[in-house]
């Protein structure tokens, strides 16, 4: 069974512009989840989602937004991009989103390394 | 909210030595699970263990095991017969009942094996 993808794997842009980076989850997989990783914050939660609705949300900015598509892939889009935005977005997918009796396991995508100028 | 922190930015560790990488959390929720994922180069997340908190038990595996001290909130990883393979940054992560698929990373130990 294929892995999580991420395309473009490598990214440069320039403050001001906007992105936009796609996620394939596994197979059969409903849940998707973005990180974003710097040296300086660490592994910090974007947002998830589950079924084409945003499920959670973390502590950023209205310019960081994504949507799911109904075959679960999903994308994740930063506009007028500015230089701390550079860092490494991962993200993750799992079969659903938990629920009070269980968990499902996250499996991480490589990444997409985004760099702005 | 919930807090994880680890207080080791660096470790390391001869070949087929043990080392213990530390990690401590906060939180008001009852039930929740805690990882352990390792990152290599390649920046490729990988899931290394995961403990139940309604389970005293430790889990266990194969050469990695975790001492999970609930009351103290309290996680550690000890990783035995150290290979080159284990190098790579460890992050000591969260998931709480109220929060989804949302996982809550520490800030990361790099663990260097020298051969």
């Amino acid at each position: 069974k294929a892995g999580v993808t991420q395309t473009p794997r490598y990214l440069i842009k320039t403050r001001g512009q906007q992105v936009t980076l796609s996620c394939s989850p596994i197979s059969g997989h409903r849940s998707v989840s973005w990180y974003q990783q710097t040296p300086g914050q660490g592994l910090q939660f974007l947002f998830e989602y589950f079924s084409e609705t945003q499920r959670n949300k973390g502590n950023f900015p209205g310019r960081f937004s994504g949507r799911q598509f109904s075959n679960s892939r999903s994308e994740m889009n930063v506009s007028t991009l500015e230089l701390g935005d550079s860092a490494l977005y991962l993200c993750a997918s799992s079969l659903e989103t938990r629920h009070s009796t269980g968990y499902n396991e996250q499996f991480f995508g490589p990444g997409t390394r985004l760099t702005v100028l | 909210a919930q807090t994880v922190t680890q207080s080791q930015p660096e470790m390391s560790v001869q070949e087929a030595e043990t080392v213990t990488l530390s990690c401590t959390y906060d939180t008001s929720e009852s039930d929740y699970y805690l990882f352990w994922y390792k990152q290599p180069p390649s920046r490729q997340m990988i899931l290394v263990i995961r403990q139940e908190a309604y389970k005293q038990q430790n889990a266990t595996e194969n050469r990695f095991s975790v001492n999970f001290q609930k009351a103290a909130k309290s996680f550690s990883l000890k990783i035995s017969d150290s290979q080159l393979g284990d190098a790579a940054m460890y992050f000591c992560a969260y998931m709480g009942e109220t929060s989804g698929s949302r996982l809550t990373f520490g800030e990361g130990t790099q663990l260097t094996v020298n051969p």
